[in-house]
């Protein structure tokens, strides 16, 4: 079956801007979590939806934000963007909560 | 939140076991020892969970201490695809505490042919 699908895989953008990420589960899978990776701070969590209600927050600004919709694809959304924010960008789903993830390959995401 | 502590890096030799330790000493009784590997390139991939006894899959044997304030995740013929940035993870049983994955920096994982 289909692995997590994740669209871009690359994007470049211009500081101030914002950008939207999507991510296609598992078929079947109805949690989906996004992490941020850089090479200073590592794998971070950054939000978990389940059946279209964000389940846990991690600890990033407001600028950063997700949606999850019906058939439960997601977005991730980063507005006003920084330089720092420059990173690869991972989806993973999971059947249920608690469950283990599947990643995608993420979107490496440039801001200049 | 009980943390993993893993050496940054390790070398073995193709076609011979792994073994790559993680300690975990302020683990909880509900605490359930995952481990996930990243490939050059890629996303994590689950690799192995357990809670209080060994596991053996496919890809890996977990070797859990008896008091669990360590485990050790038993690759037993290394290959050069197996060359990754390995992680230990605890996660909690209750769900209501949010079941986010915490990683730690790992060990790096080298093969040499």
């Amino acid at each position: 079956k289909a692995g997590v699908t994740q669209t871009p895989r690359y994007l470049i953008k211009t500081r101030g801007q914002q950008v939207t990420l999507s991510c296609s589960p598992i078929s079947g899978h109805r949690s989906v979590s996004w992490y941020q990776q850089t090479p200073g701070q590592g794998l971070q969590f950054l939000f978990e939806y389940f059946s279209e209600t964000q389940r846990n927050k991690g600890n990033f600004p407001g600028r950063f934000s997700g949606r999850q919709f019906s058939n439960s694809r997601s977005e991730m959304n980063v507005s006003t963007l920084e330089l720092g924010d420059s990173a690869l960008y991972l989806c993973a789903s999971s059947l249920e909560v608690g469950l283990s993830y599947t990643f995608g390959s993420g979107t490496r995401l440039t801001v200049v | 939140d009980a943390k993993t502590t893993q050496p940054n890096s390790m070398e073995s030799n193709e076609e011979e076991p792994v073994h790559l330790p993680c300690n975990h000493s302020t683990i909880s009784g509900t605490d359930y020892i995952h481990w996930y590997r990243q490939l050059p390139s890629q996303g994590p991939e689950y690799v192995i969970h357990g809670l209080t006894s060994n596991v053996n899959n496919r890809m890996a044997s977990l070797a859990i201490a008896e008091d669990r304030k360590s485990s050790t995740l038993i690759l037993h013929r290394a290959t050069l695809r197996d060359a990754a940035v390995y992680y230990c993870i605890l996660r909690p049983l209750n769900n209501n505490a949010g079941n986010m994955l915490t990683f730690g920096g790992g060990t790096r994982l080298m093969v040499k042919p």
